[in-house]
């Protein structure tokens, strides 16, 4: 099975900081990885696919880079609204199986 | 635009079956997406649990397999979940997502992210 780990565990940020988050599968999985923010109580919410490619109504301050192994989420500007936990997660088609990292949560400096 | 809700009982008891239920609105579940179970232990991360297609074709995360069964409804446009032998390790949330699918006039093409949640139902095991 492949598995993520994600760097930092957790990071303190001020707003208008630029923030960088990074996952590494075990194994190359090309491009197939997606992050996702997550704020309390709440569902997990898109924001990149396929490593770089921004989800429709993202704003344009989050990017993701990378393929293989070694994976980036940055966020260029903080803003109040993006202290939350991010995960990264990839896919691997044969056999079918999907995966986590363990979270990144961002918080207010 | 679709959205996914799920359903069932909050509160099981150990040994018995959790089960619950995500019903699609707004668009088909025969749509060439698959459909899949993700859950969230309290203060934990996200555990991919399986997923199933509308032709009832499923995959199963190997740590989960010997105990999850997911079915689909058709005619009721609605997937289900069921664990069996829960201990407390399994009280979390539960949530239902749709893996991303584009589709040309020839061919569909999978991103394996998940576009849509639904809003989560807390599961506790106790006594």
């Amino acid at each position: 099975a492949i598995q993520l780990t994600q760097s930092p565990s957790s990071l303190s940020a001020s707003v208008g900081d630029r923030v960088t988050i990074t996952c590494r599968a075990s194994q190359g999985i090309s491009s197939a990885l997606a992050w996702y923010q997550q704020k309390p109580g709440k569902a997990p919410k898109l924001l990149i696919y396929d490593a770089s490619s921004l989800e429709s109504g993202v704003p344009s301050r989050f990017s993701g880079s990378g393929s293989g192994t070694d994976f980036t989420l940055t966020i260029s500007s903080l803003q109040p609204e993006d202290f939350a936990t991010y995960y990264c997660q990839q896919f691997n088609s044969y056999p079918r199986e999907i995966t986590f990292g363990p979270g990144t949560k961002v918080d207010i400096k | 635009q679709v959205q996914l809700q799920e359903s069932g009982p909050g509160l099981v008891k150990p040994s018995g079956t959790l089960s619950l239920t995500c019903a699609v609105s707004g668009g088909s579940i025969s749509s060439s997406n698959w459909w899949s179970w993700v859950r969230q232990p309290p203060g934990k991360g996200l555990e991919w649990i399986g997923e199933i297609y509308h032709s009832g074709s499923t995959n199963y995360n190997p740590s989960l397999k010997s105990r999850v069964t997911i079915s689909v409804d058709k005619s009721k446009n609605q997937f289900s979940l069921k664990l069996s032998s829960v201990t407390a390790a399994d009280t979390a949330v539960y949530y239902c997502a749709r893996v991303q699918t584009y589709c040309s006039s020839t061919s569909c093409y999978e991103d394996g992210a998940f576009d849509i949640w639904g809003q989560g139902t807390m599961v506790t095991v106790s006594s």
